[in-house]
């Protein structure tokens, strides 16, 4: 069975430009999670969906960051423009609630903004 | 707001030194608390996930506690391979997932 599926790995960018972050959740997995993990911190939650639908997005930084999971498979997270502090792995997970209630994590994309 | 506190924040123990790491928790509402074991560059390993007071889970060398309060990680006989940075979460009811920061474990040879 493949697993979370991110990409880019790394993306370097200037600042005040556009980024974009793929994830292909595991197959059948509802629930979808972004979280962004800064160096030597835990993740910390954006945005979560159940489905196609935003259920818990309020620590999304709503000015510059935006998400959609269309057919509630794929999702993507923007932002822009970056700055600086956006600097941070972002990692994917989804949820099988269904069986074991494991959240799955992908391997994150590294974004540095120079 | 639902929060996680693990401690230390850092841990250097020789192979065989068995310890423990902690991890505090207030929630609105447990459905699960979730270890997790990150190596750098990538994403979180599952390793446990506990849903009641009580419960225990093992593998290999690591054994999971639960209480109301405050979960602990225990680690046995450790290995230089069981070095890592170890991550605690909480589940609530509303399926929101909090992290903790997290406890850097090296094990030295």
């Amino acid at each position: 069975e493949a697993g979370v599926v991110q990409s880019p790995r790394y993306k370097i960018i200037e600042k005040k430009q556009p980024v974009a972050f793929w994830c292909n959740p595991i197959s059948g997995h509802n629930t979808l999670y972004w979280y962004r993990q800064n160096l030597g911190q835990g993740p910390e939650l954006l945005i979560r969906y159940e489905n196609e639908e935003a259920v818990d997005d309020s620590q999304l930084p709503k000015d510059r960051f935006s998400a959609e999971r269309l057919k509630g498979v794929d999702s993507t997270l923007k932002i822009q423009p970056a700055e600086l502090g956006d600097s941070a792995v972002y990692l994917c997970a989804s949820w099988d609630r269904a069986n074991t209630g494991e959240l799955f994590f992908g391997e994150g994309s590294r974004l540095t903004v120079l | 707001e639902d929060q996680v506190t693990q401690s230390p924040e850092a841990l250097r123990l020789q192979e065989g030194e068995s310890s423990s790491l902690n991890c505090s928790y207030t929630v609105s509402g447990l459905r699960g608390l979730f270890w997790y074991r990150q190596d750098p560059g990538k994403g979180p390993e599952f390793l446990f996930t506990l849903y009641s007071a009580g419960e225990e889970k093992e593998k290999e060398r690591l054994k999971a506690t639960l209480t109301k309060k405050e979960s602990f990680l225990h680690i046995t006989a450790p290995k230089p391979e069981d070095s890592a940075t170890y991550l605690c979460a909480v589940q609530n009811n509303n399926n929101d997932m909090r992290f903790g920061a997290g406890t850097r474990l090296t094990v030295k040879p």
